[in-house]
């Protein structure tokens, strides 16, 4: 079976623009965590969805915003893109909530 | 909200030596993780564990519910080993997602 997808790999974009980062989660895992992980710290929670609904939110600002879709794959916006938002971006499923996550490769956006 | 504090944060060991990695986390919890990330990103998960002990090949992690204090140890090192080892911890049911540790960056030289 495939692991966590995370699409694009690498992403480059300038400050002010909007960005939307996709995830696939393992068949049959219902839950999607994402994380935002800044270049020397460990990951920060962002939100997670389970059964398409938003199920916590991490202290991010609300030019953070997600979705899940009835695939159970997931998308991750970012509006108005600050420098600060450079980092790696981490999608993680699992089968319910509180069952060990599987981490994807993650997205690193880069702002210029 | 959690503060998970790792130790140490830079560990540099010969090949076959016996590793110990710290995690201590402020506020009780419902589970805690060890996960193993390589240079580039990826994350692996290690463990999940909630109380006692457990063992996978020559990785242990041991946790204290009481002393609110977990550690990872790891036997006859090998440097394949070498990444960050980053320490998580959930609180509740789940919906708050993982606190992290800020990792502990181990290289095992040969």
């Amino acid at each position: 079976d495939a692991g966590v997808t995370q699409s694009p790999t690498h992403l480059i974009k300038t400050r002010g623009q909007h960005v939307t980062l996709r995830c696939s989660p393992i068949s049959g895992h219902k839950s999607v965590s994402w994380y935002q992980q800044v270049l020397g710290q460990g990951p920060q929670f962002i939100f997670q969805y389970y059964e398409k609904e938003e199920r916590g939110r991490g202290n991010f600002p609300d030019r953070f915003s997600a979705r899940q879709f009835p695939n159970y794959s997931s998308e991750l916006n970012v509006n108005a893109l600050l420098l600060g938002d450079s980092a790696l971006y981490l999608c993680a499923s699992s089968l319910v909530a509180n069952q060990p996550q599987h981490f994807g490769d993650g997205t690193r956006l880069s702002i210029l | 909200k959690n503060e998970v504090e790792q130790s140490p944060q830079n560990l540099t060991a010969q090949e076959g030596e016996f590793i110990t990695i710290n995690c201590s986390y402020s506020v009780g919890i419902s589970a805690l993780h060890w996960l193993q990330q390589h240079p580039g990103g990826g994350i692996v998960s290690l463990f999940m564990l909630s109380s006692g002990k457990k063992k996978h090949g020559r990785l242990i992690a041991t946790i204290n519910i009481q002393e609110k204090h977990s550690s990872l140890h790891i036997t006859a090192s090998h440097p394949r080993d070498s990444a960050v080892y980053i320490c998580a911890v959930r609180e509740g049911g789940g919906a708050d997602g993982l606190t992290f540790g800020k990792g502990t960056h181990l290289i095992i030289q040969p």
